[in-house]
């Protein structure tokens, strides 16, 4: 099946920094979506983005579908950005979305 | 509002006893999905249905069950035979060429 790499694992800002999250993906995809996981659990859906840029206030995605990776750009962050951020995708065969490890942001005050 | 709804949220049962994990939709979505959440890990496919009366094997299917007998509804069995049940459970829907939304999970514990 699909291999799904995100980068880094882990990242500590101070609150107003930015920062870059890339996900990496080994074959062609028809879906790429960005979620945020709070502390409580809650999986939001930040952007759809099979191709192209999107950008939704303070953040924006970039998905490069011929190279085969999306970024994910947090500005001017605050502590409520803190949490798990992950990458799911899925190839044109099939409905499934495989999920990559995550990048467990902390935002500090 | 339209959404997913899981319950319950928090879940006991002892070790040997099969458990149900309700997941409901009311968004008209086709596909519905079941995943596992283990602490600091990312989220694995136990089961997903793209159809009523229909459904596949992920990628962690054993010591799990599901049924599919109406649109709206996904439930999910956590049995005896699975190993090591004590996980936060995810439910989620699409529709067709849309995104995956989420409910907001059962977190169950089997002591």
């Amino acid at each position: 099946g699909i291999q799904v790499e995100q980068s880094p694992p882990d990242l500590i800002l101070q609150e107003g920094a930015n920062s870059t999250l890339r996900c990496n993906f080994s074959d062609s995809v028809n879906n790429l979506q960005w979620f945020h996981q709070n502390p409580w659990g809650q999986l939001i859906n930040l952007f759809y983005i099979p191709s192209g840029t999107k950008q939704n206030g303070r953040l924006s995605a970039t998905t490069v579908a011929t190279e085969r990776y999306s970024l994910l750009y947090i500005s001017s962050s605050q502590t409520t950005d803190s949490g798990v951020y992950f990458c799911a995708v899925s190839t044109s065969s099939g409905s499934r979305l495989t999920f990559g490890e995550g990048t467990q942001l902390t935002v500090n005050p | 509002d339209g959404g997913i709804t899981q319950s319950p949220k928090y879940l006991f049962r002892k070790e040997g006893q099969n458990v149900t994990l309700s997941c409901e939709q009311n968004l008209n979505h086709d596909a519905m999905y079941w995943y596992r959440q283990d602490p600091g890990q990312g989220l694995r496919l136990i089961y997903y249905s793209q159809i009523v009366n229909d459904f596949q094997k992920g990628d962690i299917a054993e010591g799990y069950s599901v049924s599919r007998e109406k649109k709206e509804s996904f439930p999910l069995t956590v049995t005896s035979a699975q190993k090591n049940p004590t996980a936060f459970y995810l439910c989620a829907s699409r529709g067709q060429n849309s995104p995956l939304h989420f409910g907001n999970g059962t977190r169950l514990t089997v002591t």
